[in-house]
């Protein structure tokens, strides 16, 4: 079964940073696209970070410089570090996996909170 | 604000259809047969209820159905049923820089 489980959410301070985790199981992060989803309050959803299977990276201007997805193939896990954290930066972050040439979001974690506030 | 247009509530009552919409340019929604819809239940993460615009994955019912006209994309639920009552998000493929573009979301009410 498909599984994806995020962790490290939490409350940090303005220009602080956080490291956040997707535990993966039931198939491989290194053989599919991964990506960073989050979703502010009230809002939408918004792509913050792709790690496409050959481990080339894609991030939007709002995050880029800042934020750095990354995985580790042994725990089959992928991060995400997110320095110089702003207010904006505050939302519910998942993480997804799109299978290579699939196009869509097939399976998606519960999410994990960050809140930027002094 | 988001890239995609949806309206921000719908409603129906138990065996009705309704029908969410979701408005996008030349760039996105028009330009690439990659819409896919994703159902919300509170405190959960999203769901993948149809994607390639009118594909179901595999335990989806066929209740739920997507079209696509030019720039719009929809989605039918029909014979609504109570546990249908989520916010429902429409996204799309865009290519280039963009990537990926979602709706803002529209929450679905059953009477």
């Amino acid at each position: 079964e498909v599984q994806l489980v995020e962790s490290g959410g939490g409350l940090v301070q303005p220009g602080g940073s956080l490291r956040l985790s997707c535990a993966a199981s039931g198939f491989t992060v290194s053989g599919n696209h991964m990506y960073w989803v989050r979703q502010a309050p009230d809002r939408g959803l918004e792509w913050v970070s792709i790690l496409y299977s050959d481990g080339t990276t894609y991030y939007p201007d709002s995050v880029k410089g800042r934020f750095t997805i990354s995985r580790d193939t042994s725990k089959n896990t992928v991060y995400l570090q997110m320095n110089s954290l702003r207010g904006d930066d505050t939302a519910v972050y998942y993480c997804a996996r799109e299978v290579p040439h699939a196009v869509h979001f097939d399976y998606w974690g519960h999410g994990t909170l960050v809140t930027v506030s002094s | 604000q988001s890239v995609l247009t949806q309206p921000r509530s719908v409603s129906g009552s138990p065996g009705q259809s309704v029908i969410i919409s979701c408005s996008g340019t030349s760039s996105d929604v028009g330009a690439f047969n990659s819409v896919s819809w994703y159902q919300q239940h509170p405190g959960k993460g999203p769901k993948l209820i149809i994607y390639d615009v009118t594909k179901w994955p595999s335990g989806v019912p066929d209740r739920f159905s997507g079209s696509k006209s030019g720039n719009t994309a929809s989605l039918t639920i029909s014979g609504l049923q109570a546990q249908d009552e989520a916010d429902y998000y429409c996204c799309s493929y865009a290519g280039g820089y963009s990537r990926w573009v979602f709706g803002g979301g529209t929450k679905l009410t059953v009477l």
